[in-house]
């Protein structure tokens, strides 16, 4: 399968815990997003990559999250104090390209806080 | 700042009934997609629409784009319980990056 894979899927933790998850966008895609979802809502934009530089913060990241993509492949984004109000799901999408080309999501991590 | 809203939230619809979600933007948008999203699934992308007045159709999904590009709908004929799930619209959130700004969502439940 060469979609996007999210690890882990689920997550519990207790408050004040640090969390860090990982996305792995489709191979050739340079562009990768974090959004989150809270349930009956759409997703939120969280930050985006174009290959390893991060170019793109959303204000909803406040300074306990900080991602990463080290050598423009892989992302993790950690989550540092959690909070019960971080408990989401963490949804990562890659895409191609210029502007307005297909995100393809992956199944995203479940957080629950404690 | 820009926002996206779509209605109904929820629809529930008989088998073989018709189902439309609105999507309204508050700003002119460069183009539109539609993501579906399985209960307990991940978005997957459906749709994008550029021109304005675009209509699409894929099946028994008919999707169109306004004339002013500020507002979108999808339509489904005869639905199926296949066709369960929440609906989304999305538009470029600006910037240079392709950020999308989604849509509430309209969930659509089909009873048999």
């Amino acid at each position: 399968d060469t979609g996007v894979s999210q690890d882990p899927r689920h997550k519990i933790t207790k408050r004040g815990q640090n969390v860090t998850f990982r996305c792995d966008p489709i191979s050739e895609h340079n562009r990768l997003y974090w959004y989150r979802q809270t349930l009956g809502q759409g997703p939120e934009f969280l930050t985006y990559f174009q290959n390893e530089a991060q170019l793109e913060k959303s204000r909803l990241l406040s300074d306990r999250f900080s991602a990463e993509r080290p050598k423009g492949s892989f992302s993790t984004l950690e989550i540092q104090r959690t909070e019960q109000g971080d408990s989401a799901m963490y949804l990562c999408a890659s895409s191609a390209g210029q502007q307005g080309i297909v995100q393809y999501f992956g199944p995203g991590t479940r957080l629950t806080v404690l | 700042g820009q926002q996206v809203m779509q209605i109904p939230q929820y629809q529930h619809v008989q088998e073989e009934e018709d189902f439309t979600t609105y999507c309204n933007s508050s700003t002119t948008l460069s183009n539109i997609q539609w993501y579906k999203q399985r209960p307990g699934g991940h978005p997957v992308f459906l749709i994008q629409l550029v021109k304005s007045g675009e209509v699409k159709k894929q099946k028994r999904l008919t999707f169109q784009f306004g004339e002013a590009k500020k507002n979108s709908s999808l339509h489904i004929t005869a639905t199926q319980t296949t066709d369960v799930g929440t609906y989304f619209c999305a538009g470029p959130g600006g910037g240079q990056g392709g950020k999308l700004i989604f849509g509430q969502g309209t969930e659509l439940s089909v009873k048999p």
